[in-house]
């Protein structure tokens, strides 16, 4: 069963963009995901599907800021001109053969 | 706009049941297959369960697969989820969710705000 790696944490400043990283398992390289994030006491919101190419279709009302690329087994999420309510918690999903992983999640803090 | 309202969340004992609805408007909802997932305090997100449009793809996770059960009713707009045997470790904020296409592969793209079950004696 596939599997997602994310870092437990990032930092950037107000202003700044930040880089996160979803890691897919051996053998599942070519696996789409999608991004969420989860704001302090929220429940998620869909930012994104992120494909192997790099090709994304984003949620409705998603900022600019927000984009995705990919590189090999890796789908990332950047965040450029980083605001307060940026900091949250950001998942990656993938879907597999019908059976939903998710990521532990990363937790941004916008410095 | 897309609306995922859930209900039936509530503190029950171990081993006993319930179940869960979720009421989604602003769609047709019979286009979309449906997930369920879930969030223990302070914890990450598991995907539970999800169901196709035409219920016949249904898939559960290893942690309540022969436990919970999935079923959806188009003409009504409406999602379930029945969770029998409960265990504390079952103990979370359900999110219904929506998919982005009709089938089981591919993203999750609405959710719904929760409902809060807990299981404790």
């Amino acid at each position: 069963q596939v599997v997602l790696t994310q870092s437990p944490s990032a930092s950037a400043s107000l202003g700044a963009s930040v880089k996160l990283t979803c890691t897919l398992s051996s053998g599942h390289s070519r696996y789409a995901i999608a991004w969420h994030q989860q704001q302090p006491g929220k429940g998620p919101r869909y930012l994104m599907k992120l494909n192997s190419d790099g090709s994304h279709i984003k949620g409705d009302g998603i900022p600019d800021r927000f984009s995705g690329s990919s590189s090999g087994a890796e789908r990332y999420l950047t965040i450029s001109s980083l605001q307060s309510e940026d900091e949250a918690d950001y998942y990656c999903q993938t879907w597999g053969t019908g059976i939903h992983v998710f990521g532990a999640g990363t937790k941004v803090t916008v410095l | 706009e897309v609306q995922l309202l859930e209900s039936g969340g509530g503190l029950v004992q171990p081993g006993r049941s319930l179940r869960l609805s979720c009421a989604g408007s602003g769609y047709t909802f019979d286009d979309y297959a449906m997930h369920w997932v879930r969030q223990a305090p302070g914890k990450g997100l598991e995907w539970v369960s999800g169901i196709s449009w035409n219920s016949d793809t249904i898939n559960y996770a290893d942690s309540v697969k022969g436990r919970f059960t999935i079923s959806r009713d188009n003409v009504k707009n409406s999602l379930y989820l029945q969770m029998n045997s409960l265990k504390s470790e079952d103990t979370a904020l359900y999110y219904c969710t929506k998919a982005a296409t009709l089938g089981s592969l591919s993203p999750i793209d609405y959710w719904g705000q929760g409902t809060l079950v807990t299981v404790s004696s």
